[in-house]
């Protein structure tokens, strides 16, 4: 199975900071997805991005979060000023292929805001 | 109306049981059906996919889809232990670059 990595695992801030995660997806492909996951709820569809722009956003993705794709391999996903409700598990997601409709996750941050 | 509706179960079964998951939907423009298994605290981990209706095996795994009852299954034969995880159903349009849109997973035990 294709790998996607992210770092960190688990990132502990307080309320009011920046937090900025990252995402090494299966090179070569050029669309990228977040999706979170908060404890113990479905996994919900946060941002794609193609080709270095984002493609398709939710309604979760609202003026506090952007992404980015710093250099050719990792992609950041940027949460500014945390709030309490923003704990939750952040995921990563490549397709296969250039043409996949299958997505792989990544291991995935825990981001906990006290 | 949720567009994926999954029971959360907790699903309990012995070892050795065929298992049934199941998911609903109600968006007729998926054409796209996962199955994800995931661990505690772990990112999905895909099982297979299936295109539009049919169905597909993959050892011990069956997935099927029914479009015209917007239903989707996943059987496990031969259950382990080691398949004690939970199950995630997610689906997309055929649009490229689409999102998945997921359920609320399915707790399942597999009891030795």
């Amino acid at each position: 199975e294709p790998e996607v990595t992210q770092t960190p695992s688990h990132q502990v801030t307080q309320m009011g900071q920046e937090v900025i995660l990252r995402c090494v997806p299966i090179s070569n492909h050029l669309y990228f997805y977040w999706y979170r996951q908060i404890l113990g709820q479905k996994v919900e569809f946060l941002v794609s991005f193609y080709n270095n722009e984002i493609s398709e956003k939710s309604e979760i993705f609202d003026d506090q979060f952007s992404v980015e794709r710093p250099d050719g391999s990792n992609f950041t996903l940027k949460i500014r000023s945390t709030k309490l409700e923003d704990s939750a598990m952040y995921f990563c997601a490549s397709p296969g292929g250039l043409d996949s409709p299958e997505q792989y996750f990544g291991p995935g941050t825990r981001l906990t805001v006290t | 109306q949720k567009e994926v509706e999954q029971d959360p179960g907790p699903l309990s079964v012995p070892e050795g049981a065929i298992v049934s998951l199941n998911c609903t939907y109600s968006n007729s423009a998926f054409q796209y059906f996962m199955w994800y298994r995931q661990y505690s605290r772990k990112g999905p981990e895909l099982l297979m996919y299936t295109y539009s209706s049919g169905n597909k095996e993959d050892g011990r795994f069956t997935a099927q889809v029914d479009k015209s009852s917007k239903y989707i299954s996943l059987f496990i034969r031969d259950s382990q232990p080691s398949d004690s995880a939970t199950y995630l159903c997610a689906m997309r349009k055929e649009t490229s670059g689409s999102r998945l849109t997921f359920g609320e997973g399915t707790q399942l035990t597999v009891n030795p």
